[in-house]
């Protein structure tokens, strides 16, 4: 059965350092991937998403992730993180049939120090 | 170039009553998702619209149902409101021919007491 890790349920970060936040899934093919955030009280808006060819993908607000498939992995990465980052995050896989269903990790909440 | 919107916002209901959720896709988009999120969790995919008919469902009781107009807008039903229904629903719309492309609506918090 189709489904996404994410290990870390909580990361705090000070502003101005990296960020990495992991994502593993289980797929028998080459899925879509996707990175969603959320923020308290809304809806989720895309980072990123990869569907087939360059395995690093680049999204909105600086924000990228590499798809490695040796390792079923899809890792999301920033290189300096502002307080405006601070929200939850989501890995999706993207179900490659009709209504490709997305099927969501259980996110990651990410807390920015000062 | 408006959105996914949804109403309402928020809703409070008791156990066994019957609640009723819209949502309007964005402007050109023919299909429409739902999906529940629970406190602490990742949306979980309920079914989706197309054409008016169901395509697919998730793992969900025949309590939830749904309904997609011929404006593409859509309703999703719940009956028999059980506590643990309580949670963030949220609908996605996208075009046909790409569905892995989902646009979600800001969703309605549903809590059942």
């Amino acid at each position: 059965a189709q489904s996404v890790t994410q290990p870390d349920i909580h990361i705090t970060v000070s502003e101005g350092a990296s960020l990495e936040l992991r994502c593993n899934y289980s797929y028998g093919a080459t899925p879509y991937l996707f990175w969603y955030v959320q923020s308290p009280g809304q809806g989720l808006q895309l980072l990123l998403k990869y569907f087939s060819g360059d395995t690093l993908v680049q999204g909105i607000k600086g924000f990228e992730a590499e798809f490695k498939r040796s390792q079923s992995s899809f890792n999301l990465r920033k290189p300096s993180v502002h307080w405006s980052d601070a929200a939850e995050y989501f890995c999706a896989v993207g179900d490659r049939g009709a209504t490709n269903k997305l099927i969501f990790g259980t996110g990651t909440l990410l807390a920015v120090q000062p | 170039d408006a959105g996914v919107t949804q109403s309402p916002t928020h809703l409070i209901k008791t156990r066994g009553q019957q609640v009723t959720l819209r949502c309007s896709p964005k402007s050109g988009h023919d299909t429409v998702s739902w999906y529940q999120q629970a406190l602490g969790q990742g949306p979980q995919f309920i079914f989706q619209y197309y054409e008016e008919e169901e395509r697919q469902r998730g793992n969900f009781p025949d309590r939830f149902s749904g309904h997609q107009f011929p404006n593409y807008s859509s309703e999703l039903n719940v009956n028999a409101l059980l506590l643990g229904d309580s949670a963030l629903y949220l609908c996605a719309s996208s075009l046909q021919g790409r569905t892995y492309e989902q646009y979600f609506g800001p969703g309605t918090r549903l809590t059942v007491t």
